[in-house]
């Protein structure tokens, strides 16, 4: 089955600056990437996903990038303010029948004024 | 529009009892998902019920069932609960199928306390 891996774990970064996280996966057959925030006592809220055919796609101060022939795809969160501070998580999905997600293990972010 | 909504927000049982959660998905999205997330992890997949039938199961014991009725919504069951039970369980919908990946929509999720 798939595996995604996520790094870093945590990530400590000052307002204003950038912040990236980086996710592997393993399935080939995977080609649908969301990305997930869940603050404390939330369910993950979809912040923006990324599918097999396009290689990036941003979103105002979000963006994330995909190499299909690496098997991994990142997040980038530009000017980083107080209340992106979170748990992000990525996921991979083979889109096809049962569409599972699975994935990765988080990344605690903290955006300190 | 109202999002996914789920119920009871919390509950506490024993082990050995049994537990159903309730899941009402976004009006128009015909399919639905079951995570748990246990604390400090991201959620792993349990079912998934497409036009009231399963079209997807996690790697989980037989302990876990689920079901979903012909207005979309879903219930999950847990029988002889055991400590390792406890987690959040998270409930997803998604408008349709599609073959290049369905967007599913998280609702905030029952928290389950096995003592």
């Amino acid at each position: 089955g798939e595996n995604v891996e996520q790094h870093p774990s945590t990530l400590s970064v000052q307002e204003g600056d950038s912040a990236v996280i980086k996710c592997t996966y393993s399935d080939s057959a995977s080609n649908y990437f969301p990305w997930y925030k869940q603050e404390l006592g939330k369910g993950p809220q979809l912040i923006i996903d990324i599918r097999s055919n396009v290689g990036e796609k941003k979103d105002q101060r979000i963006a994330v990038t995909l190499n299909k022939t690496a098997k991994h795809f990142s997040l980038h969160i530009t000017e980083t303010q107080p209340e992106d501070s979170a748990v992000y998580f990525c996921a991979a999905s083979p889109g096809d029948a049962g569409n599972m997600l699975t994935f990765g293990g988080g990344t605690r972010l903290m955006v300190k004024p | 529009d109202a999002g996914v909504t789920q119920s009871p927000t919390h509950l506490i049982k024993t082990r050995g009892q049994h537990v159903t959660l309730r899941c009402s998905p976004i009006s128009g999205h015909k399919s639905v998902s079951w995570y748990q997330q246990v604390l400090g992890q991201g959620p792993q997949f349990i079912f998934q019920y497409y036009e009231k039938e399963e079209r997807g199961r996690g790697n989980f014991p037989d302990r876990f069932s689920a079901r979903q009725f012909p207005n979309y919504s879903s219930e999950l069951n847990v029988n002889a609960l055991l400590l390792g039970d406890s987690a959040l369980y998270l409930c997803a919908s998604s408008p349709l199928r599609t073959d290049l990946g369905e967007t599913q929509y998280f609702g905030p999720g029952t928290r389950l306390l096995v003592l």
